[in-house]
C-alpha cells in the first residue's frame, strides 16, 4: 500500500462548480497536510496547509482533514478556469523526514 | 521571493550519455531535494541534501547521484542515461530543520528525454 493514495482524475467540472479533491493516507503519524497546485509545465506551489484535524478556508479554498479516517480533501468552492491544475496533497509528520511525500495528483479541468 | 532555478528547461541526451541537471536556490535554504515526476506516479525523491557535501538516498535513487559543493547549488548526475529516465525532474529547496510545515520550493522543472 502507497503511503499517500490520490485518484489521478481527470477531474472535468463546469465554470462555477464544487470540487472536491481528496486522499488517503495511512501514516497515523502525519501532523500537517499540506496540498500544492501545480500549473501545466511549472513546478508545485504549496496552497495551503492544515495542522491535525479539522478545517481550514483561504477564500475559495477549504481544506479538511479527518484523522481518524485517515482522509484529506480539498474543496473548491465556484470553481474557476484558472483553477485548472494538478493538485498535490503532501501529509507530513513533524519529526520524520524533511522531504515530503506527495500523491501523485488529481488533474483537474474546469469548463468556461 | 524564494526562487530556486533550474539551469535547462528542456534536454534531449542519448541512451548511455552523462547527463547533469543543475539547481540554484537564492534563500540560503539548509535543505535541497531532487524529484522526478511521472504520469501517475507521481512525484518521487530521488536523492535529497540537507547540508554542503551531504546527502541522502530517497526512494528511487538508483542510477543516479547527487553533488552538493556550495549550499545554495545541488546537482543531479545521470552517469549513464537510459530510457527509462525520461522524465520531469523537479528540484526544491526549503529552510533549516523545517519545524513546522517543511514547506518546499519547486524550480520549474528539467523535462529529460533519453533516445
Amino acid at each position: 500500500q502507497k503511503e499517500v493514495e490520490q485518484d489521478p482524475g481527470p477531474l472535468s467540472v463546469p465554470e462555477g462548480a464544487i470540487v472536491s479533491l481528496n486522499c488517503t493516507y495511512s501514516n497515523s503519524a502525519f501532523q500537517y497536510f499540506m496540498w500544492y497546485r501545480q500549473y501545466s509545465r511549472k513546478g508545485p506551489e504549496l496552497l495551503m496547509y492544515t495542522y491535525s484535524s479539522g478545517n481550514k478556508e483561504d477564500g475559495r479554498f477549504t481544506a479538511q482533514v479527518d484523522k481518524s479516517s485517515k482522509y484529506i480533501s480539498l474543496f473548491i468552492r465556484d470553481s474557476q478556469p484558472s483553477d485548472s491544475a494538478t493538485y498535490l496533497c503532501a501529509p507530513r509528520s513533524p519529526t520524520g523526514r524533511r522531504a515530503l511525500t506527495f500523491g501523485s495528483g488529481t488533474r483537474l479541468q474546469v469548463q468556461p | 521571493d524564494v526562487k530556486v532555478t533550474q539551469s535547462s528547461r528542456y534536454l534531449v541526451k542519448r541512451t548511455g550519455e552523462k547527463v547533469f541537471l543543475e539547481c540554484v536556490q537564492d534563500m540560503d535554504h539548509e535543505n535541497m531535494f531532487w524529484y522526478r515526476q511521472d504520469p501517475g506516479l507521481g512525484l518521487r525523491l530521488i536523492y535529497f541534501s540537507y547540508d554542503v557535501k551531504m546527502k541522502e538516498k530517497g526512494d528511487i535513487p538508483e542510477g543516479y547521484s547527487v553533488s552538493r559543493e556550495k549550499k545554495e547549488r545541488f546537482s543531479l548526475i545521470l552517469e549513464s542515461a537510459s530510457t527509462n529516465q525520461t522524465s520531469m525532474y523537479l528540484c526544491a529547496s526549503s529552510p533549516g530543520l523545517a519545524p513546522n510545515t517543511g514547506e518546499l520550493f519547486f524550480g520549474e522543472g528539467s523535462r529529460l528525454t533519453v533516445l
